[in-house]
């Protein structure tokens, strides 16, 4: 099973400013990872996939990088509704396993 | 617009098996080539997909879950249904329901908690 590591675990950020979150996969998912946002009480909402691609729908400040084992969400300047947490997902290998999540929190 | 709802018992005993139904309106289950999910979160957690059903029938499940996992799909009610066997504390989770495109969630449950307790 891969194992997928968000850093870190919580984040500050204060509105307006760029937040920068980070996905590690134990082996290389290509670029088969995807981003997902979930607000409380709320299903989770695909943002990226294939590493760098929007989907419908999604700001254009929501931005996603990277390949193999390394990846990155960068929210290029934060509005009120962007305070959520946030998963990643490798989707190259059965079992799909998703990361344990970055609190993204008003500074 | 496709919709997803969960529905099944809220509490379920140890040893007991868990049962959930997922009901999907503005979409077929037996129709296009997705996957249809269950996906569960413990409370303060993160995600564990579960497994899903292919429209053609086929299943596929999580390793670490597989011996007590069974989902089957009733296309005359556009439903599928998950049921997992033997549960402890360690089941306690909201679980989702969603149709994936291949394995990207795109529409989901509102999820529903089921707690495992005595």
């Amino acid at each position: 099973e891969i194992v997928m590591t968000q850093s870190p675990a919580t984040l500050s950020v204060s509105p307006g400013e760029r937040a920068t979150l980070s996905c590690r996969a134990s082996q290389s998912v290509s670029s088969n990872l995807a981003w997902y946002q979930q607000k409380p009480g709320q299903a989770p909402r695909l943002l990226i996939y294939g590493a760098s691609t929007r989907a419908t729908g999604i700001p254009a400040r929501f931005s996603g990088s990277g390949s193999g084992t390394e990846f990155t969400l960068t929210i290029s300047s934060l509005q009120s509704e962007d305070f959520a947490v946030y998963y990643c997902q490798q989707y190259n290998n059965w079992p799909i396993t998703f990361g344990q999540g970055t609190r993204l929190e008003i500074k | 617009q496709v919709q997803l709802q969960e529905s099944g018992p809220g509490l379920v005993k140890p040893s007991e098996t868990l049962s959930l139904t997922c009901t999907v309106s503005g979409g077929s289950v037996s129709s296009g080539s997705y996957y249809w999910s269950w996906i569960r979160q413990p409370p303060g957690k993160g995600l564990e997909w579960i497994g899903y059903i292919y429209y053609s029938g086929s299943t596929n499940y999580n390793p670490s879950l597989k011996s007590r996992v069974t989902i089957s799909v009733d296309t005359s009610k556009n439903q599928f249904s998950l049921k997992l066997s033997s549960v402890t504390a360690a089941d306690t989770a909201v679980y989702y329901c969603a149709r994936a495109d291949v394995y990207l969630p795109d529409y989901w449950g509102q999820g529903t908690l089921v707690t495992v307790s005595s």
